[in-house]
């Protein structure tokens, strides 16, 4: 059981190139999340597809977007990659559940340099 | 909004040592309350959960209650191991089912 699936696990970019970074999940989940980890910053939300057909903004979307292409998969994409955004992204995904109460499960992360 | 803080560290214990780690959050509604851990180089781990105010969630050792009236969920365990070192991150999931982290607490224990 894969659980939640990240790829790549590490990219370099130069500024201004664009590049999309994948996460798909089997456990049948319907909500979906992409965070971004820095030194001292703990996780910052980017966005969050609560069920399929729907994406909101969490505390740091500027300069993201995402898709979320099928209950399986969310994608997050950098249109035009800034130093700035060098840091560790996690794809993470869990249940609805009635009241929210279902833990989410994470994928090992990307690390992504931005020179 | 939603938010949670907790303990600035890093924290470093000798080994059977007691720990505590102060969570406390801001969240309109009923939340569900979460510890992950974060061992080096991987992803987050779910450590224990609590979804009702005087809920009690144990893991491995690990304690954390749900107060309502004071808004906490702090993390305790009564006698740390070298391998508890880690990160930290207390949780709330909300009405919205967004879930939102605190900054995490880096936990040190020497042998």
């Amino acid at each position: 059981n894969a659980g939640v699936t990240q790829t790549p696990k590490f990219q370099v970019l130069k500024t201004g190139q664009s590049m999309t970074l994948q996460c798909a999940q089997d456990m049948n989940h319907n909500s979906m999340y992409w965070y971004r980890q820095d030194p001292g910053m703990g996780l910052r939300l980017i966005y969050y597809s609560a069920s399929e057909g729907t994406t909101d903004k969490g505390e740091v979307p500027n300069g993201y977007n995402v898709s979320r292409l099928n209950k399986r998969e969310f994608s997050l994409r950098l249109e035009s990659a800034a130093p700035s955004q060098t840091s560790v992204y996690f794809c993470a995904s869990s249940e609805l559940g009635g009241r929210g109460n279902t833990e989410a499960f994470f994928g090992q992360g990307t690390r992504l340099t931005v020179v | 909004g939603d938010s949670v803080t907790q303990m600035e560290g890093p924290v470093t214990l000798s080994e059977e040592a007691f720990l505590t780690i102060n969570c406390t959050y801001t969240a309109t509604g009923y939340p569900s309350l979460f510890w992950y851990v974060q061992y080096p180089g991987e992803g987050l781990q779910l450590l224990l959960k609590a979804t009702k105010a005087d809920d009690k969630g144990s893991n491995k050792g690990f304690e954390a209650t749900y107060r309502k009236e004071t808004t906490s969920f702090h993390l305790e365990k009564g006698s740390v191991q070298v391998s508890d070192s880690a990160v930290y991150f207390c949780a709330l999931r909300g009405s919205n089912y967004k879930l939102t982290f605190g900054k995490g607490t880096l936990l040190t224990v020497n042998p």
